[in-house]
């Protein structure tokens, strides 16, 4: 199974930060790649996919890059709902594997 | 528009059975992948089951810690996803979300989940 890291796990951050968010896969996924938030006791929302594609009606400050291995989600200016756990996921081989998650805390 | 509504949730003892739907509209089955995804209290999200249809052959897999217990399935007839879980444990309490391929390698709809308790 591919397992994927994400770091932090909890990062506090203020109104108008820049905030990054790493995802590390144990075997490369080439760019299957997906970013989702989740507010809580929400469901999930999908941000990004393919690594870097953003989904329809997702706001452009919500970047994502990488491929391989290494995959960063970038919030260019973090706004107040905004904050929320974020979790990377692969779709390169099944089991699909879900990151951690990053708590983004105020 | 998309929608995918679960049911069937509830509590039910260890070593106890339990069936979940999901009413989906809005897009053909044969033309996506469809997924469970389950999230223990507190907890980070787990893909249990996923089923699609490949060429011509309907295919379903599962995660190692479903596998054996659970079947995913469909009926096209009443647009409907179904996850049969048996044997249930303690460790499969969570909320169940059923969720919809979009093509793309993505997950672009979710139900809202329904919760599985498991306990005695």
């Amino acid at each position: 199974d591919t397992q994927l890291t994400q770091s932090p796990s909890f990062l506090s951050a203020s109104v108008g930060d820049r905030v990054t968010i790493t995802c590390r896969a144990s075997q490369g996924i080439r760019s299957y790649l997906v970013w989702y938030q989740q507010k809580l006791g929400k469901v999930p929302k999908l941000l990004i996919y393919r690594a870097s594609t953003l989904q329809s009606g997702v706001p452009s400050r919500f970047s994502g890059s990488g491929s391989g291995t290494e995959f960063t989600l970038t919030i260019t200016s973090l706004q107040p709902e905004d904050f929320a756990t974020y979790y990377c996921q692969q779709f390169n081989s099944y089991p699909l594997t879900f990151g951690g998650g990053t708590k983004v805390e105020i | 528009e998309v929608h995918l509504v679960e049911s069937g949730g509830g509590l039910v003892q260890p070593g106890g059975s339990l069936r979940l739907s999901c009413a989906f509209s809005g897009f053909t089955f044969s033309d996506h992948y469809m997924d469970w995804v389950r999230q223990a209290p507190g907890k980070g999200l787990e893909c249990v089951a996923r089923v699609g249809i490949r060429g011509k052959t309907y295919t379903a897999e599962y995660a190692a810690s479903v596998k054996d217990r659970f079947t995913i399935s469909t009926d096209d007839s009443k647009n409907s996803l179904y996850l049969q879980m048996n044997s249930l444990k303690t460790d499969d309490t969570a909320v169940y979300y059923c969720t919809r391929d979009g093509g793309n390698y993505r997950f672009d709809y979710w139900g809202q989940g329904t919760l599985v308790t498991v306990s005695s």
